[in-house]
């Protein structure tokens, strides 16, 4: 079947390490994003890629940094200089750029939990 | 940017009521998403509509443009249903095309 998977669902770490969550997709699609969801809030735009070897800055990029080396594969690593990790983070892809009039398929998530 | 506003933000039902959660958008749009986030945290896609109304069982969407406006209705509503269920409108510009979403419905449906 096809899809996305995020791994791991839960992931703890040390306050200062840095942290790789792994999204990983068979649909085919070019476009990857990756959202950050806190509770009582709406999914923010981390980073998002429209297509291999490119990404661009979303909306709170501060902190983290991703690569896109494969059509299939987005990895979001959380570095020590993200203020506040702990949160519920979400990748999605789409077939094409942009979510005017594509739709958007998403991941089951990952909870970082920073102790 | 556009802004997202859901309503309500909490919803508790009765088995077999029917179901209205309302969406505004504040910039015009040409497609509105809506999703439903499981209690694990993954997320679905329901719909993406651009005008009118679209039905998948007994999940109605429908929007009107000019008002800037959404709704998702939900008939002969099941424990099942239960879900957050969330609108997102698409904005571009700022060299970013992406959604904005709203806070979400927390929908439970007590059999």
């Amino acid at each position: 079947d096809g899809g996305i998977t995020q791994s791991p669902k839960y992931l703890f770490r040390k306050e200062g390490q840095n942290v790789t969550l792994s999204c990983e997709q068979n649909l085919n699609h070019d476009a990857m994003y990756w959202y950050r969801q806190d509770p009582g809030q709406g999914l923010r735009l981390i980073y998002y890629s429209q297509i291999v070897n490119d990404f661009q800055k979303g909306d709170i990029a501060e902190g983290y940094s991703v690569s896109r080396e494969k059509k299939e594969s987005f990895p979001l690593t959380v570095t020590s200089a993200q203020k506040n990790p702990t949160a519920f983070y979400l990748c999605a892809s789409s077939i094409g750029w942009g979510l005017m009039n594509t739709e958007a398929f998403f991941g089951q998530g990952t909870r970082l939990t920073v102790v | 940017k556009n802004e997202v506003e859901q309503s309500p933000q909490n919803l508790t039902a009765q088995e077999g009521e029917f179901i209205t959660i309302n969406c505004s958008y504040s910039v015009g749009i040409s497609a509105l998403h809506w999703l439903q986030q499981h209690p694990g945290g993954g997320i679905v896609s329901l719909f993406m509509l651009s005008s009118g109304k679209k039905k998948h069982g007994r999940l109605i969407a429908t929007i009107n443009i000019q008002e800037k406006h959404s709704s998702l209705h939900i008939t002969a509503s099941h424990p099942r249903d239960s879900a957050v269920y969330i609108c997102a409108a698409p904005y571009s510009g700022g060299g970013a095309d992406g959604l904005t979403f709203g806070k979400g419905t927390h929908l439970i449906i007590q059999p």
